[in-house]
């Protein structure tokens, strides 16, 4: 299958920070990528749709200036959490793909 | 709203038992469903499921979907240590491409 890395896999920062990470598509080109949030023991909740050109979509109750997307290129989005707070600190995980959406190994955000 | 609901939220049975996890969904353009298994990081694919009555199987797990009930079932058989994980049942819209989750069903299997 298809292969999504992110980075980083894990990100510690304190207070008042902004953190960015990243979605790669290794080996197939994405003009749409998903990012979702994840605490713990509970499911997965889509964000955002990310899309390679134009302006991300936000899922209902997500901040688009808190958490900024760039879809810059056809195998790289990025999220930026900006101005961390505690509450922010999740597990944040994108996915890429045509008939299958492949997900990536997560990153895991800790806000201090 | 789009709704998936998976049954039950956590469940504990000893290996070699076989465990069935359910999902129903209420969703206005449905496309696929899929199962993904969770352990301590992303998702694991398992199966996409489009037409119903069609089991779908792979070694010990299999799955079938109702559309008529918007149902669907996940079969695992004579259950391992090695298949304790979070299963995600998720619902792939038409058009969107995005999915939507179920909360999840956690299960442990005890040797």
């Amino acid at each position: 299958g298809a292969v999504v890395s992110q980075h980083p896999s894990r990100v510690i920062c304190k207070s008042g920070t902004s953190v960015k990470i990243e979605c790669r598509s290794l080996d197939f080109q994405a003009t749409t990528m998903f990012w979702y949030r994840q605490f713990p023991k509970q499911s997965l909740m889509l964000m955002a749709t990310s899309n390679e050109g134009s302006k991300a979509t936000y899922e209902q109750g997500v901040e688009k200036d808190k958490f900024l997307i760039n879809h810059a290129s056809l195998t790289l989005s990025t999220l930026t959490v900006t101005s961390a707070h505690p509450e922010d600190s999740s597990f944040y995980i994108c996915s890429a793909g045509y008939n299958e959406q492949f997900f990536g190994p997560g990153t895991r955000l800790t806000v201090l | 709203e789009d709704k998936v609901v998976q049954s039950p939220l956590s469940l504990v049975v000893h290996e070699g038992d076989t465990v069935t996890l359910n999902c129903s969904y209420e969703v206005t353009n449905f496309r696929s469903l899929l199962w993904y298994k969770q352990e301590k990081k992303a998702p694991t694919f398992l199966f996409m499921l489009t037409s119903s009555g069609i089991e779908k199987k792979s070694g010990r797990l299999s799955s079938i979907l109702d559309k008529k009930e918007l149902f669907s079932i996940l079969n695992i058989t004579a259950t391992q240590t090695g298949d304790s994980a979070v299963y995600l049942c998720a619902v792939e819209l038409q058009g969107a491409q995005k999915l939507v989750f179920g909360q999840g069903t956690r299960l442990t299997i005890n040797p």
